[in-house]
């Protein structure tokens, strides 16, 4: 059984597109989070979610928005997709405190 | 504000050999986690120890274990009997607490090769 699923694994989209990608978690965590891993491998957070409620933004583009229709989801929609946005996006949950468990990703591609 | 460095871009080691991958960071909370994740071609980040900073005792798991420094805020992970299946790109991550929820801090990465 999957822990943290994503979908797609990979999006191949144009630049202007908007896209969302979508992370679902059975672990009955009740914080979610996205993280983006750029081109160098770097890994910062974007998004936390505790039990549907946005708790952490770092300072992402609005064009950026997630939603949480429930505790075990977490979407994330982009909107106006620009070159820059090309990254490996993970989904993860946890029980606050706790370990973090990671999607498998999903790499976005923008032409 | 709370960093992670991880001093090693690349490292290699041969296979049945023992390699320690260096971390350090840098926070004036006094409870806190500790992490090393793995991340192999496939992509998937992987959980390999975990340090809680009220620990004493260094954590192992099989063959990785910590070497956790609290003074010196280092936290260096230890992989002995080194498997081809090793070879991944190693992320030294610290938990920070904000606002009621928490969120992981992550060092740039250390691309080990495990080499036959």
């Amino acid at each position: 059984d999957t822990a943290v699923s994503q979908t797609p694994k990979y999006l191949v989209t144009q630049m202007g597109n908007d896209k969302s990608i979508k992370c679902e978690q059975n672990l009955g965590h009740d914080t979610m989070y996205w993280y983006k891993q750029d081109s160098k491998k770097f890994l910062k957070i974007m998004f936390s979610y505790n039990n549907k409620e946005l708790i952490i933004n770092e300072t992402v583009p609005n064009r950026f928005s997630p939603k949480s229709p429930d505790k075990a989801h977490l979407n994330l929609h982009i909107n106006s997709l620009e070159l820059g946005d090309s990254a490996v996006y993970f989904c993860a949950s946890s029980q606050v405190p706790d370990t973090q468990y990671f999607g498998p990703g999903t790499r976005l591609t923008v032409l | 504000a709370q960093t992670v460095t991880q001093s090693q871009p690349e490292m290699s080691v041969q296979e049945a050999e023992t390699v320690t991958l260096s971390c350090t960071y840098d926070t004036s909370e006094s409870n806190y986690y500790l992490f090393w994740y793995k991340q192999p071609p496939s992509r998937q980040m992987i959980l390999v120890i975990r340090q809680e900073a009220y620990k004493q005792q260094n954590a192992t798991e099989n063959r990785f274990s910590v070497n956790f420094q609290k003074a010196a805020k280092s936290f260096s992970l230890k992989i002995s009997d080194s498997q081809l299946g090793d070879t991944a790109m190693y992320f030294c991550a610290f938990l920070v607490f904000q606002g009621g929820s928490e969120k992981l801090v992550f060092g740039k990465g250390t691309k080990l090769t495990v080499n036959p």
